[in-house]
C-alpha cells in the first residue's frame, strides 16, 4: 500500500510558465515532507522541505504548500525553464524525521522551451 | 552541496560474482541508508543505519548486506549477484536532529547483472 502518491506520471509545461507538482499521503504521522529532484543516471537533488507547523515554504522560484487536512502538498515553479526538466520525487517522514523517508514514484517534469 | 560519494558508478558483471558498493561521506552524519530504484519507479529502502555497529533492513527485502565499521562509511555487498539485482543502487545520509531529517544523496551505482 503506498504511503506516498504522486499520480500524475508526466507534466509538460512552456518556458516561462508555472509548473504544479502534486502528492498526497494517507499516513496521518507524517509530519516531514521533501521534495527531491533526480535528473536519469545521478542521486536526487534535495530541493525543499516543510515541517508540518507550517502550510508553506518558499525558496527562490520554488514553493511548497501543505494541506494537512486534505493530505496534500504541491511544489510550485514559477518561472518553470529549461533546466527544471527532470523527474520531481515527493517525499515523507514521521516522528520528526526519526523513521526513514517513504518515498513517491515520481513525477516527469518536461519544460519545453 | 552534499559531500557524498559511491564507486562504482557503473558495473556490468556475471551472475554468481560478489560485489561490494561502496559508499562515503564526509559530513558526520550518523545516519545512513540504501536506497534500490528501477526506472520510472519510486525509490525502495533496502538497508539503513544511525550509527556505528547499527543496521537495519528496510522496506524491500534485499539479498544485500551491509555494515557500518566507521560513522562515514557504509558499504552495501551481494554474495551472490543475479540478473534480478539489477538495478540502481542509491546511498544517501543524514545528520541528527530534533526536528528534520533531510537525507543527501549520491551520485548512484547502476548495477547491471548478466
Amino acid at each position: 500500500d503506498q504511503q506516498v502518491k504522486q499520480n500524475s506520471p508526466s507534466l509538460s509545461v512552456q518556458e516561462g510558465r508555472i509548473s504544479i507538482l502534486n502528492c498526497d499521503y494517507t499516513n496521518s504521522m507524517f509530519d516531514y515532507f521533501l521534495w527531491y529532484k533526480k535528473y536519469p543516471a545521478e542521486g536526487p537533488t534535495f530541493l525543499i522541505s516543510i515541517s508540518s507547523i507550517k502550510d508553506k515554504n518558499e525558496d527562490g522560484r520554488f514553493t511548497v504548500f501543505l494541506n494537512k487536512s486534505a493530505k496534500h502538498l504541491s511544489l510550485h515553479i514559477v518561472p518553470s525553464q529549461p533546466g527544471d526538466s527532470a523527474v520531481y520525487f515527493c517525499a515523507a517522514s514521521a516522528d520528526s524525521g526519526n523513521t526513514p523517508l517513504v518515498f513517491g514514484k515520481g513525477t516527469r517534469l518536461s519544460v519545453i522551451a | 552541496e552534499a559531500d557524498i560519494y559511491q564507486t562504482p558508478r557503473y558495473l556490468v558483471i556475471g551472475t554468481g560474482k560478489k560485489i561490494t558498493l561502496e559508499c562515503s561521506q564526509t559530513m558526520g552524519h550518523d545516519k545512513m541508508y540504501w536506497y534500490q530504484q528501477d526506472p520510472g519507479m519510486e525509490l525502495h529502502l533496502i538497508h539503513y543505519s544511525y550509527g556505528v555497529n547499527s543496521t537495519e533492513k528496510g522496506d524491500l527485502s534485499s539479498e544485500s548486506t551491509v555494515s557500518r565499521i566507521r560513522t562515514e562509511h557504509f558499504p552495501l555487498t551481494l554474495e551472490s549477484a543475479r540478473p534480478s539485482h539489477t538495478s540502481q543502487y542509491l546511498c544517501a545520509s543524514s545528520a541528527s536532529r530534533v526536528d528534520t531529517d533531510t537525507q543527501y544523496f549520491g551520485p548512484g551505482t547502476r548495477l547491471t547483472v548478466l
